[in-house]
């Protein structure tokens, strides 16, 4: 039973790119979270997602930032006209039912802006 | 809204030796989880440990264990005969029972270990 499955491992775009991060939920599990992680820091929550729906998006940027989690492939984070303030680790969570139960982490995504 | 601190930035222990990491949340909230988290330098974050706000009982791993004072809202982590590979980032999380579903870090603390 693979885990949470994130890629690329590391991703490197120029300023004004876009960067498309994507993360595979475990087998059965139908939420997913998006933490983004500043080096020395704790992970700070961005956007919780069950299929096809966004749930909270509280921690999101109203700007430039999009996720989704389409019925059928990965959830993706999208960061369109990146800048140096984006580089950061960007962690996908997902667990199986809301509320009781732990989320899974993947590997996460190391963006960098350069 | 729910905060978790954590205030110890960084730890060291001797190897073999026990060490609390300490950990204080607020919540209006009666259900609840808390978990604490162990993130490596390889950043995969791994669970350690968890606990359930109605359990009274402190939840217990191996050589991991909590102090759940749910009046002080406090959760600490003990780490008993500690080993090289317990060297990694340390992170307490709440997550709320019902309704609203993100995780909530501290921000973490570093743990050394001395050979």
């Amino acid at each position: 039973n693979a885990g949470v499955m994130q890629n690329p491992r590391h991703l490197v775009r120029r300023r004004g790119q876009e960067a498309r991060l994507r993360c595979s939920p475990m087998k059965g599990h139908s939420h997913v979270y998006w933490y983004r992680q500043l080096p020395e820091e704790g992970l700070k929550f961005m956007v919780y997602l069950q299929k096809e729906n966004i749930i909270d998006e509280s921690g999101m940027p109203k700007e430039r930032f999009s996720a989704e989690f389409p019925k059928e492939g990965p959830s993706i984070l999208r960061i369109q006209q990146v800048v140096r303030g984006d580089s950061a680790a960007y962690f996908c969570a997902s667990s199986q039912i809301r509320g009781n139960t732990e989320a899974f982490f993947g590997q996460g995504t190391r963006l960098t802006v350069v | 809204a729910q905060t978790v601190t954590q205030s110890q930035p960084e730890m060291s222990v001797q190897e073999a030796e026990t060490v609390t990491l300490s950990c204080t949340y607020d919540t209006s909230e009666s259900d609840y989880y808390l978990f604490w988290y162990k993130q490596p330098p390889s950043r995969q974050m791994i669970l350690v440990i968890r606990q359930e706000a109605y359990k009274q009982q402190n939840a217990t791993e191996n050589r991991f264990s909590v102090n759940f004072q749910k009046a002080a809202k406090s959760f600490s982590l003990k780490i008993s005969d500690s080993q090289l590979g317990d060297a990694a980032m340390y992170f307490c999380a709440y997550r709320s029972g019902g309704g609203d579903d993100k995780i909530i870090f501290g921000k973490g603390t570093r743990l050394h270990i001395l050979p």
